[in-house]
C-alpha cells in the first residue's frame, strides 16, 4: 500500500490566491514526522514545513501552513497569498519512527502553477 | 556556509558501465542519505551512511553500494548500469536541529542518463 499518496498530479493558483495541496498518509507507527518539500526545476529539494505527530497544533512557516488532520491522515499544505516564485512541485513525505536518522518516504508530488 | 555539494551535475554512461556519483554534507552534518529520483516521480531512498557504516537500505539492488568517509561525505557506486538507472540522484544530510528534529538537506542532485 502507498505510504504517502498526492492525488493532485497539478494545480492551477492565481497570483495572490491560496492554495491546498493534498496529502494523506498511512502508518501503524504512533511517532512519526511528515515534511513538505519544494523542488523547482532545478532540482534540489527546499524544506518547507515539518509536523511531528505528537505536535498539538498545526505547523505554519511564513506562507506556509499544515493542516494537520490526523484521525484522517492527512497532512494538507496551505500556500497564502501565492507568488509566480511558488510554482514547483511539492512533495509530501513521512518519516516513520522516533529515530530522526529513518529514512523519508515521498509521495509522487503535485505540480503547483501560479498565473499572473 | 555552504550546503551539500554534489558532482558531478550530470553524465553519461553506456549500459554495463560503471559509474561513481559523490555528496559533500553540510557542514557538521555526519548523515547522508541517496535517494533515486525518476522522471515525474518522487524520490525513492537508496541508503543511509553513518559513522562510515550503511545504517538503512531501500529496495535497491546489490549493484548500488555507497561508502561513506571520515570527514562525512559520501559516494554512491552503481554498477552494470542499466536504462532504468537514469534519474537524478539526490543526496541529503541531516543533523539534529534547534527545532528539536532531524533537518535534511538536499543537494542539487547528479543527472544520470544511461544510454
Amino acid at each position: 500500500a502507498q505510504k504517502i499518496t498526492q492525488t493532485q498530479p497539478g494545480m492551477f493558483v492565481q497570483e495572490k490566491e491560496a492554495v491546498t495541496l493534498d496529502c494523506t498518509y498511512d502508518t501503524s507507527d504512533p511517532s512519526y514526522g511528515l515534511f513538505w518539500y519544494k523542488q523547482p526545476s532545478s532540482g534540489e529539494m527546499i524544506f518547507l514545513i515539518y509536523q511531528g505527530s505528537y505536535d498539538q497544533q498545526n505547523a505554519t512557516e511564513g506562507r506556509y501552513s499544515l493542516n494537520f488532520q490526523k484521525a484522517r491522515k492527512s497532512a494538507n499544505l496551505v500556500i497564502s497569498a501565492s507568488q509566480l516564485g511558488d510554482s514547483a512541485m511539492y512533495f509530501c513525505a513521512m518519516r516513520e519512527g522516533g529515530s530522526g536518522r529513518r529514512a523519508l518516504t515521498f509521495g509522487s508530488g503535485t505540480r503547483l502553477q501560479v498565473q499572473p | 556556509d555552504a550546503g551539500v555539494t554534489q558532482s558531478p551535475t550530470h553524465l553519461i554512461k553506456t549500459r554495463g558501465q560503471q559509474v561513481t556519483l559523490r555528496c559533500s554534507p553540510k557542514s557538521g552534518h555526519d548523515t547522508v542519505s541517496w535517494y533515486q529520483q525518476a522522471l515525474g516521480q518522487g524520490p525513492q531512498f537508496i541508503f543511509q551512511y553513518y559513522e562510515e557504516e550503511e545504517r538503512q537500505r531501500g529496495n535497491f539492488p546489490d549493484r548500488f553500494s555507497g561508502h561513506q568517509f571520515p570527514n562525512y561525505s559520501s559516494e554512491l557506486n552503481v554498477n552494470a548500469l542499466l536504462l532504468g538507472d537514469s534519474a537524478l540522484y539526490l543526496c541529503a544530510s541531516s543533523l539534529l536541529g534547534t527545532s528539536g528534529i532531524y533537518e535534511q538537506y538536499f543537494g542539487p542532485g547528479t543527472r544520470l542518463t544511461v544510454t
